[in-house]
């Protein structure tokens, strides 16, 4: 069964450092999203893309964060100068079309020391 | 601001009993709804869509949904110590790309 990959599985880095989280949707799939999780809270919706243009993004997504599709299979979150609450879990996900369930991938846990 | 309501749990149940979970919503217009398991340190997987009134059976899962209480629910039949989990209640806006998220139920199953 197709499935979504994230690498690196686990990402540590000091604060004030940019870090590229990167993620390999399921191929045929046409919406990308990026979910974070702070350890024991809900998962937290980050930002939605479709046809090479964020289509929503919540207030985290501030101007510290920005996705990139480079390729055409590869779909990446940057954050530019990391802050120690940025570390969470981060889950990208992907679906075929907007009311499809999603499809998470394993995540990238990162670490801001 | 839209909202995905779940008890917290932790839900104990004994195996071989059924585990009800419980959701609530607030936006009258959301279309999708979706049940998702979590174990710990790992990433959601989907257990359930539904998207229309009533009920929707998958093996030993069954999901309801009613739009007018805005309320929908996952039951476990058969519940075996495998599925003890946090469960993630998920709906989508009825206006945009985005699936909010519940707390999650926790769930526990004792042998």
């Amino acid at each position: 069964e197709p499935e979504v990959t994230q690498t690196p599985s686990h990402q540590v880095t000091q604060m004030g450092q940019e870090v590229i989280l990167r993620c390999v949707p399921i191929s045929n799939h046409l919406y990308f999203y990026w979910y974070r999780q702070i350890l024991g809270q809900k998962v937290e919706f980050l930002v939605s893309f479709y046809n090479n243009e964020i289509s929503e993004k919540s207030e985290i997504f501030d101007d510290q964060f920005s996705v990139e599709r480079p390729d055409g299979s590869n779909f990446t979150l940057k954050i530019r100068s990391t802050k120690l609450e940025d570390s969470a879990m981060y889950f990208c996900a992907s679906s075929d079309n907007s009311y499809s369930p999603l499809h998470f991938g394993n995540g990238t846990r990162l670490t801001v020391t | 601001q839209k909202e995905v309501e779940q008890n917290s749990g932790p839900l104990s149940v004994p195996e071989g009993a059924i585990a009800s979970l419980n959701c609530t919503y607030s936006d009258r217009g959301s279309q999708s709804f979706f049940w998702y398991r979590q174990y710990s340190g790992k990433s959601p997987e989907l257990i359930m869509f539904i998207y229309s009134n009533g009920d929707k059976e998958d093996g030993r899962f069954t999901a309801q949904l009613n739009k007018a209480s805005q309320y929908v629910s996952l039951l476990i039949r058969d519940s075996q110590p495998s599925d003890s989990a946090t469960y993630l209640c998920a709906v989508t806006s009825s206006n945009d790309y985005k699936l909010s998220f519940g707390a999650g139920t926790t769930v526990t199953v004792r042998a």
